[in-house]
């Protein structure tokens, strides 16, 4: 089944405490990116990649960290979490700019907490 | 710049009702535009596209047609049931070829209906 898969699910933390969010797909897309959901500011985007060691910032990348060393997996990584990064996070993958940017999937979702 | 506009929720309506979210937006050139939705604790997933102007998307009995000359692309359902209550965003990308690298969303309608 053609899915991206995100891990945790729901995660609570204390504020500077390191943390790791994976993203995989297995539709072989070159294109992945993260999202934050918020209350009345629906979808941002905070990293995406292109391909593999190709990764740029979107609209609120400050306090995150992501990397692509293989295809498939996108990880986002929070060094230092603070509370104002409490929010729902999606990643997403898309066949790429040769047409298929704008059909993006997206895994369900982690839930974060930072106190 | 680039940017989607939608209606401010929430969209309140019995089953049956007739549907209409409004969508527009400001962009360079003759960008892609979509609707995604959301369900209670999933992830988005792409509900129709157009990729030009006057091209109709439809998908599960709802449907929006691509205005070039009102910048609009209005997502229309003719009779809801409860299970489509869910969020609906609108979102752009300028199309291939144009190096523009992302997808842009609204902030999001919520849809209730009730039985």
């Amino acid at each position: 089944e053609a899915q991206v898969t995100q891990n945790p699910r729901y995660l609570i933390t204390v504020t500077g405490k390191k943390l790791t969010v994976t993203c995989s797909q297995n539709m072989n897309h070159e294109y992945m990116s993260w999202y934050r959901q918020d209350p009345g500011l629906g979808l941002r985007q905070i990293y995406y990649s292109m391909n593999v060691e190709v990764t740029d910032k979107g609209d609120v990348p400050e306090g995150y960290k992501v990397s692509r060393k293989e295809k498939r997996n996108f990880p986002l990584i929070l060094e230092s979490p603070s509370p104002n990064q409490t929010s729902l996070y999606f990643c997403a993958s898309s066949y790429g700019l040769a047409g298929g940017l704008g059909e993006q999937f997206f895994g369900p979702g982690t839930r974060l907490t930072v106190l | 710049g680039n940017s989607v506009t939608q209606m401010e929720g929430p969209v309140t309506l019995s089953e049956e009702a007739f549907l209409t979210i409004n969508c527009t937006y400001t962009a360079t050139g003759y960008p892609s535009l979509f609707w995604y939705v959301q369900y209670p604790g999933e992830g988005l997933q792409l509900l129709l596209k157009a990729t030009k102007a006057d091209d109709k998307g439809s998908n599960k009995g709802f449907e929006a047609t691509y205005r070039k000359e009102t910048t609009s692309f209005h997502l229309e359902k003719g009779s809801v049931q409860v299970s489509d209550s869910a969020v609906y965003f609108c979102a752009l990308w300028r199309g291939p070829g144009t190096g523009f690298q992302k997808l842009v969303f609204g902030t999001g309608t919520r849809l209730l209906v009730s039985p």
